[in-house]
């Protein structure tokens, strides 16, 4: 496969289920994203790991746990989730560095929390 | 406060009729300014990456251009496959590295 690849495309589930979102990556890319987008909101930054490091935590509820075991590979463990999470949630990667960085998309996770 | 904001929210033509978005945008430190398309239920796909004023790309019937305050995604006798959502996202410094803000989209729908 190529580009960026996420697992499942959709998911439905209680609120007092555990799941996890898959993201991978097949650019050699150093830096990977998560982001939440909700109708006719822009994109909100979640998480971005650098070379396996988080580097940036926009203030996300303890319920949504990354998970970067290598530079190829983002998890995105889902716990004891609101409605209101209920959004396409995103994986972007990116080369990574100093110059201006382009952020490559997978097709998303459609995630219902009933 | 920085802030990328597009416009229209949406905006309808007719097959063949030329029109623009904007994005304007207020950051310290431009470091890149970046088009998106996006179809529904997709993720966004990658279309420019403007540098600095002045600068122009083109893909197709799409002309993306810069200023020192705002972009314009010019689409040129546009067809009903060009129907999508259109993010503009703006790249600055920060802190410890580079920060990236997305505007809310444009929704275009072309009719044949």
């Amino acid at each position: 496969e190529t580009g960026v690849t996420q697992t499942p495309r959709h998911l439905v589930m209680g609120m007092t289920n555990k799941k996890s979102l898959k993201c991978e990556q097949h650019l050699g890319h150093n830096a990977m994203y998560w982001y939440k987008q909700s109708a006719k909101k822009p994109l909100e930054l979640m998480f971005v790991y650098s070379l396996e490091e988080r580097v940036e935590n926009n203030s996300v509820p303890s319920r949504f746990s990354p998970e970067c075991p290598n530079s190829s590979h983002l998890f995105l463990h889902l716990h004891t989730l609101q409605p209101e999470d209920s959004a396409l949630y995103l994986c972007a990667s990116s080369l990574g560095g100093l110059a201006p960085d382009t952020q490559y998309f997978g097709p998303g996770t459609r995630l219902t929390v009933l | 406060e920085d802030q990328v904001t597009q416009s229209p929210e949406a905006l309808r033509l007719q097959e063949g009729e030329s029109s623009s978005l904007n994005c304007s945008y207020t950051v310290s430190g431009l470091r890149g300014l970046f088009w998106y398309r996006q179809d529904p239920g997709k993720g966004p796909e990658f279309l420019f990456t403007l540098y600095s004023a002045g600068e122009e790309k083109e893909k197709e019937r799409l002309k993306a251009t810069l200023t020192k305050k705002e972009s314009f995604l010019h689409i040129t006798a546009p067809k009903p496959e060009d129907s999508a959502t259109y993010l503009c996202a703006v790249q600055a410094p920060e802190t410890g590295g580079f920060k990236t803000i997305f505007g809310a989209g444009t929704r275009l729908f072309v009719k044949a």
